[in-house]
């Protein structure tokens, strides 16, 4: 069964820290993996990541996968309180184009 | 925002009564999903759709059934509602690339 685990459940900040958010997964056949932002509503899209060792950026954001070692990082440097909310993982097969989420970490960044 | 529209935006029933949601897009996209949102959970996949009359199950179907008669429709059926099936729905969308998703749909069944 394909699995994707996303770590830590959840996160307190200050505004200005720097976070690491994790996610690791096992996928029968891998095709990408992505992460959304979900605040009060639907999730929205960041990232979606192919290949390996090949960092996205996006602002304060950024993410990279090894998918040798099939996991994912999604860091935010100088947090702000607009960055609070759910950091969802998912993970895309080959086949189909089934997306498989992790359970999401909620960030919290304080003033 | 990806053309894409869920009805009701919140709904209650009561159980045992059969309830739809519905799911338009105005983008063509191939590939239409169900989830939903749980505490502790996160996005559970009930069933997706690869084409006109082409649906199958995803992880958490029991209970649910879906129709896609139109590429931009999709709809999903709870045949007869339980408690246990209160949860966010979201709908969403893709086409070989991100999905995008739905703004969600909030059922309680009492």
């Amino acid at each position: 069964e394909d699995k994707v685990v996303q770590s830590p459940l959840s996160l307190v900040v200050h505004e200005g820290d720097t976070v690491t958010l994790n996610c690791s997964y096992e996928v029968t056949n891998f095709r990408s993996l992505l992460w959304y932002k979900q605040e009060k509503k639907a999730p929205t899209f960041l990232f979606m990541l192919t290949s390996s060792g090949i960092e996205k950026k996006s602002g304060r954001l950024s993410s990279i996968l090894d998918k040798k070692e099939l996991f994912s990082i999604l860091n935010i440097t100088a947090t702000q309180t607009g960055d609070s909310a759910i950091y969802l993982c998912a993970v895309e097969e080959t086949s189909g184009s089934r997306l498989t989420f992790g359970e999401g970490t909620q960030l919290t960044v304080n003033p | 925002d990806a053309g894409i529209t869920q009805s009701p935006r919140h709904k209650v029933t009561e159980t045992g009564t059969p309830v739809t949601l519905r799911c338009h897009q105005t983008e063509n996209h191939r590939y239409m999903y169900w989830y939903r949102q749980d505490p502790g959970h996160g996005l559970r996949l009930i069933h997706y759709s690869y084409g006109v009359k082409d649906t199958d199950k995803g992880e958490v179907s029991d209970g649910y059934s879906v129709s896609r008669s139109k590429t931009e429709d999709f709809l999903l059926t709870l045949e007869s509602a339980t408690s246990s099936q209160t949860s966010v729905y979201f709908c969403a969308i893709s086409a070989y690339t991100e999905a995008f998703f739905g703004q969600g749909t909030r059922l309680t069944v009492v």
